[in-house]
C-alpha cells in the first residue's frame, strides 16, 4: 500500500500570495497523483490529474508539478474563493490512497 | 453533467449492517469506461478508498474492511451500493461515492463526486 504524506496541515494565505502544498509518496508512483478541492459541505472538485495537467475549467492558477514520490500543488495568486481543503490521490496502485489533506484559510 | 447522491440511514448501532446507496444521474453505470467507487473520511482524519465497482471487470476491496464490505450495482435504477458489516465506532465517517474513470490497467481516480453522508455510528 502506498503512503501519501501531505504538508502542511494548515496554512493560512494572503490574496495574491503563491502557496505550495506538498505530498509525498512512500513508493514511486510514477505521476499516477490527482489533486482535489473540498469546500465545507461540498462535493470534492477535480483539479489537477496526473500530477501536471490542469483538469478543464479550473483556473490557470492552480498547477501541478512532480513525478516519482515528491509532488506538489501550487496556487499562484490566491484569492478569498481558493480557501477549501485539497488533498492528493494516488491511483497508480489497489488499494487507492489519499493524503491527509491541507485546510487553506485567506486571511 | 454527471451527479452522484448518497442516501441511506445517518445512524446504524454497532454490530449492525451500514447501508448507503449512491444515485448516479447523467451517466448510465454499466455504460463502461468507469469505476463506482466508496471512500470515507473518519473524524479528524484524511480520507479512506472503500472499493469499487466496474461493470466487466468486478469488484475491488481495500484489505483493512475486506469481509466486511460488498458493493454492488442495480442497473434498473442507476445506482450502486455500499453494505458494511458489524460496524462499530470507529466506522463513524462521511461516506462519499465517487465515479473512478479506467485505465489500460487499473484507474485513473475519481472525476466526479457526490457530497457525502455523515453516518454515525452510536447505540
Amino acid at each position: 500500500e502506498t503512503t501519501l504524506t501531505q504538508s502542511p496541515a494548515f496554512m493560512s494565505a494572503t490574496p495574491g500570495d503563491t502557496v505550495d502544498i506538498s505530498c509525498k509518496a512512500s513508493q514511486d508512483i510514477d505521476d499516477d497523483v490527482n489533486w482535489y478541492q473540498q469546500k465545507p459541505g461540498e462535493a470534492p472538485i477535480f483539479i489537477i490529474e496526473e500530477a501536471t495537467t490542469l483538469v478543464p475549467g479550473i483556473p490557470p492558477r492552480f498547477s501541478g508539478s512532480g513525478y516519482g514520490t515528491d509532488f506538489t500543488l501550487t496556487i499562484n495568486n490566491i484569492e478569498s474563493e481558493d480557501a477549501a481543503y485539497y488533498f492528493c490521490l494516488q491511483h497508480d496502485n489497489f488499494p487507492l490512497t489519499f493524503g491527509g489533506g491541507t485546510k487553506v484559510e485567506i486571511k | 453533467q454527471v451527479q452522484l447522491q448518497e442516501s441511506g440511514p445517518g445512524l446504524v448501532k454497532p454490530s449492525q449492517t451500514l447501508s448507503l446507496t449512491c444515485t448516479v444521474s447523467g451517466y448510465s453505470i454499466n455504460s463502461g469506461g468507469y469505476y463506482w467507487s466508496w471512500s470515507r473520511q473518519l473524524p479528524g482524519k484524511g480520507l479512506e478508498w472503500i472499493g469499487s465497482i466496474h461493470y466487466t471487470r468486478g469488484t475491488y476491496y481495500t484489505p483493512s474492511l475486506k469481509g466486511r464490505v460488498t458493493i454492488s450495482g442495480d442497473t434498473s435504477k442507476n445506482q450502486f451500493s455500499l453494505k458494511l458489516t458489524s460496524v462499530t465506532a470507529a466506522d463513524t465517517a462521511i461516506y462519499y461515492c465517487a465515479r473512478e474513470r479506467n485505465s489500460v490497467m487499473g484507474t485513473y481516480g475519481m472525476d466526479v463526486w457526490g457530497q457525502g453522508t455523515t453516518v454515525t455510528v452510536s447505540s
